[in-house]
């Protein structure tokens, strides 16, 4: 079975620059949850969706933004971005809210 | 405010050997624990969690305690082995008034399991 997949893997976007990372989450999982993980730290909360609808947003700023789709699929936009925005940026999928969440791969964004 | 803390930034262990993760936590809300293991350039790795209900949960090689009263858990792997090195975060959760579950991460312990 296919697990969490991210795209892209890599990004490189300039100051100022809007970005779009998508995510599929495993087969019959509703719960979608976006992470940011800079170096030397843990996963950071960004937000999380449930059937569709935002449950919960992390200390971001609202330059972040998330939806999910009908086919529970999701993407974070971050728009105005600033160097500090570089990190490791992580999906994870659950069956339910309160489950044990399968991360993706990761998309490492880069800001110059 | 860190609310999930890995106090060790690294560990090595002799293969064969038992290898001890710890994790403190401050937030007595958090009924939900989880351990992920984390090897360069993929995704967190889910190994094993706990509810709060419990004090110890097993799965292979790998056990998780929990200590409710000290807000300690520690994640034991025995045997250790050389493809156990990686980068081992705990993760706890609350239940959410709001219904968010998200989870809060310590900063990961490095785990070294030498040949």
């Amino acid at each position: 079975d296919a697990g969490v997949t991210q795209s892209p893997t890599h990004l490189i976007k300039t100051r100022g620059q809007q970005v779009t990372l998508r995510c599929s989450p495993i087969s019959g999982h509703k719960s979608v949850s976006w992470y940011q993980q800079v170096l030397g730290q843990g996963p950071q909360f960004i937000f999380q969706y449930y059937e569709k609808e935002e449950r919960g947003r992390g200390n971001f700023p609202d330059r972040f933004s998330a939806r999910q789709f009908p086919n529970y699929s999701s993407e974070l936009n971050v728009n105005a971005l600033l160097l500090g925005d570089s990190a490791l940026y992580l999906c994870a999928s659950s069956l339910a809210r309160r489950a044990e969440a399968f991360f993706g791969q990761g998309t490492r964004l880069t800001v110059v | 405010d860190q609310q999930v803390k890995q106090n060790s930034p690294s560990l090595s262990v002799q293969e064969g050997r038992i290898s001890i993760l710890n994790c403190d936590y401050t937030n007595s809300m958090f009924d939900y624990f989880l351990w992920y293991k984390k090897y360069p350039a993929e995704g967190p790795t889910f190994l094993i969690s706990i509810s709060s209900i419990k004090d110890k949960n097993e799965d292979g090689r790998f056990t998780v305690f929990l200590n409710k009263s000290a807000k300690h858990l520690s994640l034991h792997i025995v045997p250790s082995q050389p493809g156990d090195s990686a980068v081992y975060f705990c993760a706890a959760s609350a239940g959410g008034t709001s219904g968010t579950y998200k989870y809060i991460f310590g900063t990961g312990t490095r785990l070294k399991v030498l040949a």
